[in-house]
């Protein structure tokens, strides 16, 4: 299968609690993107790296959030000190530069109790 | 900032009915992004429109965008049950083609036999 993978694809903490997200994005793709999708809602945009440098953050990219994609190919996600408004969906996405066709992995989901 | 809005939020139709489903987008944009999901699911790429007037059809699916009026439409003809899932539309964040993507609410669409 050479599409996105995510792990771990489900996470259960406790509030306070530091985790960490791992993307896996399709080979020859450079773009990597990070979103946030809560029940009921669509998908809200973290951040993205093109290679191995992060080119945006949005504002809900709290500064408990961090990511990186050291060597241009995987990237992870942390999220430090969860509170039980992180509980959520937490969806890579990879996509080649020009066309910007995301193909989205299975997601990770979050639950802090 | 911009915004994306779907209408309608919910619509539940007849096997063999068409219908169309809007996304207005606030700022300009250079390209619309359609994707679908099923409950449970992740994000299945549906149809990239790259220009004013562009149309795109798969099976019973139909997109087109009009970038001067903010204005997507993805149409359902003949509508069958396997077409039953949530239907967002996403433009980029900052309106150019490198970004992250601005997602609409979705429509919860469900097809009865």
């Amino acid at each position: 299968d050479t599409g996105v993978s995510q792990d771990p694809r489900h996470k259960i903490t406790k509030r306070g609690q530091n985790v960490t997200f791992r993307c896996d994005p399709i080979s020859e793709h450079n773009r990597l993107y990070w979103y946030r999708q809560t029940l009921g809602q669509g998908p809200e945009f973290l951040t993205y790296f093109q290679n191995e440098a992060q080119l945006e953050k949005s504002r809900l990219l709290s500064d408990r959030f961090s990511a990186e994609r050291p060597k241009g190919s995987f990237s992870t996600l942390e999220i430090q000190r969860t509170e039980q408004g992180d509980s959520a969906m937490y969806l890579c996405a990879s996509s080649l530069a020009w066309l910007n066709e995301q193909f989205f992995g299975p997601g990770t989901r979050l639950t802090v109790l | 900032e911009l915004k994306v809005e779907q209408n309608p939020l919910f619509l539940s139709m007849q096997e063999g009915k068409n219908y169309t489903i809007y996304c207005n987008y606030s700022t300009t944009s250079d390209r619309l992004y359609w994707y679908r999901q099923d409950p449970g699911k992740s994000l299945e790429s549906l149809f990239v429109l790259l220009s004013n007037g562009a149309v795109k059809q798969e099976g019973r699916l139909m997109a087109s965008l009009d970038t001067k009026a903010r204005l997507s439409t993805l149409h359902i003809t003949a509508a069958v049950h396997d077409l039953s899932a949530t239907y967002f539309c996403a433009a980029p964040y900052s309106g150019g083609g490198a970004d992250g993507l601005t997602f609409g609410k979705g429509t919860h669409l469900i097809i009865q036999p």
